[in-house]
């Protein structure tokens, strides 16, 4: 079956400018996180959503970023005003909720703030 | 305050030898620990993963060691091939934390032939 797809899969943006990342997650799957990836650093968890529950958003960095998942499936990452540090890989991934810790990335959206 | 750290930020093994790739981790919170592997323009695909509960576990030429007392987790690849050649993730999390992952830099693992 199809994986975790992301759009787009490059992003150049200019200082200040607004963002948006989408991330379709493998169908079912009920938890759909958000993490990126700086460069030579480890993944770095961004927002969590479960079902219906309100997000988990605490590794989120500053108030320019907010994420949104509509009817329990795609969801897109926002990022106003960007800056030079926002520059990363964003990865989505999908699991099936419960007790199963294992999540399934996409390929990630390269974002890159000129 | 990296809770998870991965020391090695690369290692090279000859083909058919093993592999070892090590992780540490500071939160004894931690329950469960997993490895992911990471091919350039690629997202991390799931390796291997190991509960608390637990020292071992295995699957195939892959191996994961838990340490508890001393905080570490270390991944055993044997034998090793060049398709494994990629970046290694070691992961961790823990019920109360909601399912949300925290990563390690990653190591980059060479397999030479």
């Amino acid at each position: 079956g199809a994986g975790v797809s992301q759009s787009p899969s490059n992003k150049v943006t200019e200082k200040g400018k607004d963002v948006e990342l989408r991330c379709d997650p493998i169908s079912g799957h009920t938890a759909l996180y958000w993490y990126r990836q700086s460069l030579g650093q480890g993944l770095e968890f961004l927002i969590y959503f479960q079902g219906n529950s309100a997000p988990d958003k605490s590794g989120l960095p500053s108030d320019r970023f907010s994420a949104e998942r509509t009817g329990g499936s795609v969801s897109t990452l926002t990022i106003q005003r960007t800056q030079q540090e926002d520059s990363a890989v964003y990865l989505c991934a999908s699991s099936p909720g419960g007790p199963s810790y294992e999540q399934y990335f996409g390929p990630g959206t390269r974002l890159t703030v000129t | 305050d990296q809770q998870v750290k991965q020391n090695s930020p690369s290692l090279s093994v000859q083909e058919g030898r093993i592999s070892i790739l090590n992780c540490d981790y500071t939160n004894s919170m931690f329950d469960y620990f997993l490895w992911y592997k990471k091919y350039p323009a690629e997202g991390p695909t799931f390796l291997i993963s190991i509960s608390s509960i637990k020292d071992k576990n295995e699957d195939g030429r892959f191996t994961v060691f838990l340490n508890k007392s001393a905080k570490h987790l270390s991944l055993h690849i044997v034998p090793s091939q060049p398709g494994d050649s990629a970046v290694y993730f070691c992961a961790a999390s823990y019920m109360q934390y909601g399912n949300k992952l925290v990563f390690g830099a990653g190591t980059i693992l060479r397999v030479k032939s």
